[in-house]
């Protein structure tokens, strides 16, 4: 079966301005997630999407972050706008009802 | 707050060494157990899972581990490692609430194997 896919594999932007990644899941997969890893550092959680709808977003800078799911299958991921601690990889994840996530090649995004 | 330790940031071991890479977690109630590893340019896969049953688990590549709930712990283990080995390891915990679930990651251990 296919994996999940992210793109783009690489961004360099300068601070205070905008990017977006975008992230298809496995198919049939009802729950994604997006992760942010800051190098030396486990992934942490930053949104959490049952279809749809979102399960936990407790973790997104929400003055400067945002995601949606539309239609329940692919979803972007925005910064607006990028500050330098925004640099790292952001994975995507997806899961079926197993808790069982299959990730993403993600995102190392740079900020200047 | 929940919380994920691993106490080792880098282990460096030879080859045919045995592994027990460790993981501690903060919670109390219901929890889904992970451990994932990431090889050099490769991105993130399952190892092996622990959700009921049988504590001691064994995933691939003959990696096992034991989830010892009076503890917390859920460490990882491997009797003989090998230079494929070499990767970074990532255990995380799914906590388990009545209506919803959290998944926190520690922050890994990265793991170098002299051939």
């Amino acid at each position: 079966e296919a994996g999940v896919a992210q793109s783009p594999r690489y961004k360099i932007i300068e601070k205070r301005q905008s990017v977006a990644f975008w992230c298809n899941p496995i198919s049939g997969h009802a729950t994604l997630y997006w992760y942010q890893q800051i190098l030396g550092q486990g992934p942490k959680l930053l949104i959490q999407f049952q279809n749809n709808g979102v399960v936990d977003d407790s973790q997104l800078p929400k003055d400067r972050f945002s995601a949606e799911r539309l239609k329940g299958v692919d979803s972007t991921l925005k910064i607006q706008p990028a500050k330098l601690e925004d640099s790292a990889v952001y994975l995507c994840a997806s899961s079926d009802t197993s808790d069982e996530q299959f990730f993403g090649p993600g995102t190392r995004l740079t900020v200047l | 707050a929940q919380s994920v330790s691993q106490h080792n940031h880098h282990v460096i071991l030879s080859e045919a060494a045995s592994l027990e890479l460790g993981c501690n977690y903060s919670y109390g109630g219901t929890v889904n157990l992970f451990w994932y590893v990431q090889y050099p340019g490769q991105h993130l896969q399952l190892l092996l899972k622990y959700f009921s049953g049988d504590p001691l688990v064994k995933g691939i590549k003959g990696f096992e581990a034991e989830f010892i709930k009076s503890k917390f712990s859920f460490n990882l283990r491997k009797p003989s490692v090998q230079w494929s080995d070499t990767a970074e390891y990532f255990c995380a915990v799914n906590a388990r609430y009545s209506s919803a679930s959290k998944i926190i990651f520690g922050s890994g251990t990265r793991l170098s194997i002299r051939p």
